[in-house]
């Protein structure tokens, strides 16, 4: 009965380099989306995939962040090129694909990303 | 722009006392929205939903209340315990798209 998983749950970077977060959805789900949260703040939406597809990527930086989610295998939010700015905790979260109307999005406990 | 905010950034009860939690919101297309309770060092957990045709939806000792005039919403705890204490959002959908938008959160600290 696994949850949505991530990995690794926490993550140190020094700066220049990349950062590959990974992401398993719920069994049965087809859609993921990935948020970030800053320290005392909530969280904030990134991207919104299904299987081989961007459906929308309104809240990614423009440059040096990109997002996948392969036919098989888990999603995966990448950085290039990692600033101190990109330390937060970055959350994945999945729903099911079925058009069932409003579904709760079920979240995993994240990855916290430190750079050096 | 959209936006989900709550008024009360803490909030200090009395174990068995019922808690109110309160956001507001700006985006009247909004027609989901989603309470959420983050523990230290998890990730947010679903606690209840409600759809705007909808403006009372109950589950177990929580009460989520809709208010589309003023667009309000509030999630109430009954009878509140020590593992209630955690960080609770309030997240909204709406206008077509399937993101959520978080309010910034409200810490709630149940008093033994």
């Amino acid at each position: 009965n696994a949850g949505v998983m991530q990995n690794p749950r926490h993550l140190v970077r020094r700066r220049g380099q990349e950062a590959r977060l990974r992401c398993s959805p719920m069994k049965g789900h087809s859609h993921v989306y990935w948020y970030r949260q800053l320290p005392e703040e909530g969280l904030k939406f990134m991207v919104y995939l299904q299987k081989e597809n961007i459906i929308d990527e309104s809240g990614m930086p423009k440059e040096r962040f990109s997002a996948e989610f392969p036919k098989e295998g888990p999603s995966i939010l990448r950085i290039q090129q990692v600033v101190r700015g990109d330390s937060a905790a970055y959350f994945c979260a999945s729903s099911p694909g079925r058009n069932l109307g409003n579904q709760p999005q079920h979240f995993g406990d994240g990855t916290r990303l430190s750079i050096l | 722009g959209e936006s989900v905010g709550l008024h009360l950034p803490t909030l200090s009860v009395q174990e068995g006392d019922n808690s109110i939690i309160n956001c507001a919101y700006s985006n009247s297309a909004s027609d989901y929205f989603i309470w959420y309770k983050q523990e230290s060092g998890k990730g947010p957990q679903f606690i209840i939903d409600i759809r705007s045709n909808m403006d009372k939806r109950q589950g177990q000792r929580v009460t989520v209340l809709l208010n589309k005039t003023v667009k309000h919403l509030s999630l109430q705890i009954a009878a509140t315990q020590p593992g209630d204490s955690a960080v609770y959002f309030c997240a909204e959908k709406g206008g077509g798209g399937n993101k959520l938008v978080f309010g910034a959160g409200t810490i709630l600290r149940v008093k033994s």
